[in-house]
């Protein structure tokens, strides 16, 4: 069966760090690429970052450039996502989620049930 | 980086077909062929409908279309049936190894 399973989400405060992990099965990790997308409460889907197969194209969202790190350890069919500089708009519920492509990306077709995040003091 | 634009809100009688707009720019939906469209309910992951604008997954019903017309992309819903109630989003590839969600429209089944 193929799985994403997130981890590492929790309640921090404003300014503190956070990583997040997502545990693939069911499918040979190495050949796709992945991303992380986030849904604050009762809001819409926001994409956040994307890598290729082979962590040779990542991209971020502007809002989190500069703070968010997203890595791959293909060894371990594993997905991260490091967040410095935490802030309370960073409260969502983090998706992973793996593409139909190994490049750039074409469209987001297996997802976790995701990690929630709280930033709040 | 700036949301694709959609209804908030479009509602059908069971049968009847329903379109969904998403309006992007000339850096996502217009320069790219991969806008692709989940459907999320309540307390639920999204699921992949359609991807590269009109190609649907294996599983996904031949009811779920889309298309795209410049920078403005479409679904359709056709043969509206209750468990089509959710909330849908299009999505769309920007360059550089981004990608940008619409706003998101509430589909209702009267």
């Amino acid at each position: 069966e193929v799985q994403l399973v997130e981890s590492g989400g929790g309640l921090v405060q404003p300014g503190r760090s956070l990583r997040l992990s997502c545990a693939a099965s069911g499918f040979t990790f190495d050949d796709y690429a992945m991303h992380w997308v986030r849904q604050a409460p009762g809001k819409g889907l926001e994409w956040v970052s994307g890598i290729s197969w082979n962590s040779g194209s990542i991209g971020y969202a502007d809002s989190v450039k500069g703070r968010f790190t997203i890595s791959r350890d293909n060894a371990k069919n594993s997905l991260y996502l490091q967040m410095n500089s935490l802030r309370a708009e960073d409260t969502a519920l983090y998706y992973c989620a793996k593409d139909k492509g190994a490049a750039e990306g074409i469209a987001f077709d297996i997802w976790g049930q995701g990690t929630m995040v709280t930033v709040s003091s | 980086q700036s949301a694709l634009t959609q209804p908030a809100s479009v509602s059908g009688s069971p049968g009847q077909s329903i379109t969904i707009s998403c309006t992007g720019t000339s850096s996502d939906v217009g320069s790219y062929n991969l806008v692709s469209w989940y459907q999320q309910h309540p307390g639920k992951a999204p699921k992949l409908m359609i991807y590269e604008v009109s190609k649907r997954p294996s599983g996904v019903s031949n009811r779920f279309s889309g298309s795209k017309s410049g920078n403005t992309a479409s679904l359709t819903i056709s043969g509206l049936q209750a468990e089509d109630e959710a909330d849908y989003y299009c999505c769309s590839y920007a360059g550089s190894s981004t990608f940008v969600f619409g706003t998101g429209t509430k589909v209702t089944v009267l």
